[in-house]
């Protein structure tokens, strides 16, 4: 499709378990951005791309996650020794360029951390 | 002070009313602003994007901008009861780099 694609859809695992989760682009957007989102409550920012480059890693919670986009397309967000807390549905949007454009967001992955 | 503040709601309306949702924003700077529809469950999809002052409208839809006041809203005329749902206003900020900051949402709600 032409839409950002994620996957899984769904994670379920055991806590201290590590996660990867994946995020293909539409094709063409420089700009990619991962979110976090708790039940019931508003986005949490986690880290923005243009490129390759990460200018705003200001968002990861922790040093437990880390984030990378190879080829200035697919990025994956790592989650080591997962706490129950990181349960919530984690989000990738891109856009054209920056952040004068608007965000085309995907499905989402939906990670409960048992 | 949010960066950009929104009602959290619920905002409640009848079939076939105007909802009015507001956002208001901290960045003087900003040039980019947008609104997105978000049903429960599911990602936030784009309603519009507002770069100049004034009103934009598309469809039902209208969204006006007041860079002055700093303050954006999204008119929606002849509420249906699919339109329930959250709506996030989104404001980009040169502030400590270059980035969008979302509002919490406005959830609304059209009774049928």
């Amino acid at each position: 499709g032409a839409g950002v694609s994620q996957s899984p859809s769904n994670k379920v695992t055991e806590k201290g378990k590590d996660v990867e989760l994946r995020c293909d682009p539409i094709s063409g957007h420089t700009a990619l951005y991962w979110y976090r989102q708790s039940l019931g409550q508003g986005l949490e920012f986690l880290i923005y791309f243009q490129g390759n480059s990460a200018p705003d890693k200001s968002g990861l919670p922790s040093d437990r996650f880390s984030a990378e986009r190879t080829g200035g397309s697919v990025s994956t967000l790592t989650i080591q020794r997962t706490q129950q807390e990181d349960s919530a549905v984690y989000l990738c949007a891109s856009s054209f360029s920056g952040s004068d454009q608007p965000q085309h967001f995907g499905d989402g992955t939906r990670l409960s951390i048992l | 002070q949010k960066e950009v503040e929104q009602n959290s709601g619920p905002l409640s309306v009848p079939e076939g009313a105007i909802a009015s949702l507001n956002c208001t924003y901290s960045d003087r700077g900003s040039q980019s602003f947008f609104w997105y529809r978000q049903y429960s469950g599911k990602s936030p999809e784009l309603i519009m994007s507002i770069y100049s002052n004034g009103d934009k409208e598309d469809g039902r839809f209208t969204a006006q901008l007041n860079k002055a006041s700093q303050y954006v809203s999204l008119l929606i005329r002849d509420s249906q009861p699919s339109d329930s749902a959250t709506y996030l206003c989104a404001v980009n900020s040169n502030t400590g780099g270059f980035k969008t900051i979302f509002g919490a949402g406005t959830r609304l709600f059209v009774k049928a």
